[in-house]
């Protein structure tokens, strides 16, 4: 399986600060690595897919970058309802393996 | 737009059979991968594994001799069976849509507790 280790593990931030959470995998996995936003009781969004690509109806201030096996998610301007756990997926191959999550919290 | 909405049984006996239903509305299960993934309390998302509208699957080793995922294309739906469950599979099951570079839609999600 393809590990996927996020860092950090969570972080407390103020709202307008630029937040980066980085992703690396364990092997070359191309550009196949998404990110998800996930807030309690909700269902996760999916963020960013392709490793850079912005969903459709996802604020501008989320973006992704990286190819192989080094990956980051930045908040250009956190937001108050930003605040939540963050994941990265690699969908390179099975099983699509998740990152452990990086919580963002309020400083 | 496609919603998901999943259902079954929120009590299941340790060593029965966890069984789920994901109901698709607002559109036809086709070229798309459904999926099911789970979150254990205070744990992160674990991904259980998909099926393909063509029927094809993949399940995650670590469950592989236990899931079993299947399609009701007549229904509009997709199931995920778990066998002989502990305590250890207690978790909010997903149901979810997406394609090669992710899962784009998801149902709300549904709490399962293995428990005598």
């Amino acid at each position: 399986d393809i590990q996927m280790t996020q860092s950090p593990s969570s972080l407390s931030a103020s709202v307008g600060d630029r937040v980066t959470i980085t992703c690396r995998a364990s092997q070359s996995i191309s550009s196949y690595l998404s990110w998800y936003q996930h807030k309690p009781g909700k269902a996760p969004k999916l963020l960013i897919y392709s490793a850079s690509s912005l969903q459709s109806g996802v604020a501008s201030r989320f973006s992704g970058s990286g190819s192989g096996t080094d990956f980051t998610l930045t908040i250009s301007s956190l937001q108050p309802e930003d605040f939540a756990t963050y994941y990265c997926q690699q969908t390179y191959t099975t099983p699509r393996t998740f990152g452990h999550g990086t919580k963002v919290e309020i400083k | 737009q496609v919603q998901l909405q999943e259902s079954g049984p929120g009590l299941v006996k340790p060593s029965e059979t966890l069984s789920l239903t994901c109901t698709v509305s607002g559109g036809s299960i086709s070229n798309s991968y459904w999926s099911w993934i789970r979150q254990p309390p205070g744990k992160g998302l674990d991904w259980i594994g998909f099926i393909y509208s063509t029927g094809s699957t993949s399940y995650n080793p670590s469950l592989k001799s236990r899931v079993t995922i299947s399609l009701d294309t007549s229904k509009n739906q997709f199931s995920l069976k778990l066998s002989s469950v502990t305590a250890a599979d207690t978790a909010v099951y997903y149901c979810a849509r997406g394609d090669d570079y992710g899962d784009y839609a998801w149902g709300q999600g549904t709490l399962v507790t293995v428990s005598s």
